[in-house]
């Protein structure tokens, strides 16, 4: 499939590790954030959201944490499995910008067996 | 229910050629939007529909036009490609009536080439 996103900052992980995927956002009005995995060749696909009313959310193997104090997100991969190797997207929306989201410029994930 | 879908897959264009790419979704939702997704960086918004009659620019919306055709279909055209819009194009649809979140689907791509 195609490559998206040459140049992306890549977390390599041992497989049945935990993955961190960090993501910092600028906009202190932003009151929904949302994940993204894309695989290479496909559109992206919701893994997990979370209101600015939360610090955290529980997914299947997922958790996503909120730190408002200095504007960071990030998504935990339990459990870490070859499906999991894709680029991920964090996005928020802006309160005051109607339903757009804004997306962040992603990470890579590779999975080692 | 298919989704969001698009067409078509794969375009080559000359420069100033003309096309329109085409998106449709089967879930009733009120809002759609146009992407373009460059190697390096992450989505970035060309227009959007909130509603059925209404579109607004993204981004970056130059070079671009949309048509909100009615509640399932929102197209781009490109009047005149160029090189730099060279590029991978997504539609996402969101909003569905009565619901409270804001989560877009996404349909599976447009890999578009100008020479």
């Amino acid at each position: 499939g195609e490559s998206v996103g040459l140049h992306l900052p890549t977390l390599s992980v041992q497989e049945g590790d935990n993955s961190i995927i960090n993501c910092a956002y600028s906009n202190s009005a932003s009151d929904y954030f949302i994940w993204y995995k894309q695989e290479s060749g496909k559109g992206p696909q919701f893994i997990i959201d979370i209101r600015s009313n939360m610090d955290k959310r529980q997914g299947q193997r997922v958790t996503v944490l909120l730190n408002k104090t200095v504007k960071h997100l990030s998504l935990q991969i339990a459990a870490t499995q070859p499906g999991d190797s894709a680029v991920y997207f964090c996005a928020e929306k802006i309160k005051a910008a109607g339903n757009k989201l804004t997306f962040g410029g992603g990470t890579r994930v590779l999975v080692k067996p | 229910n298919a989704g969001v879908t698009q067409t078509p897959k794969f375009q080559v264009l000359k420069t100033g050629q003309s096309m329109t790419l085409q998106c449709a979704q089967d879930m009733n939702h009120n809002s759609m939007y146009w992407y373009r997704q460059d190697p390096g960086m992450g989505l970035r918004l060309i227009y959007y529909s909130a509603s059925e009659g209404t579109t607004d620019k993204g981004e970056v919306p130059n070079g671009y036009n949309v048509s909100r055709l009615n509640k399932r279909e929102f197209s781009l055209r490109l009047e005149s490609a160029a090189p730099s819009q060279t590029s991978v194009y997504f539609c996402a649809s969101s909003d569905a009536p009565g619901t409270a979140t804001y989560e877009q689907y996404f349909g599976p791509g447009t890999r578009l080439t100008v020479t």
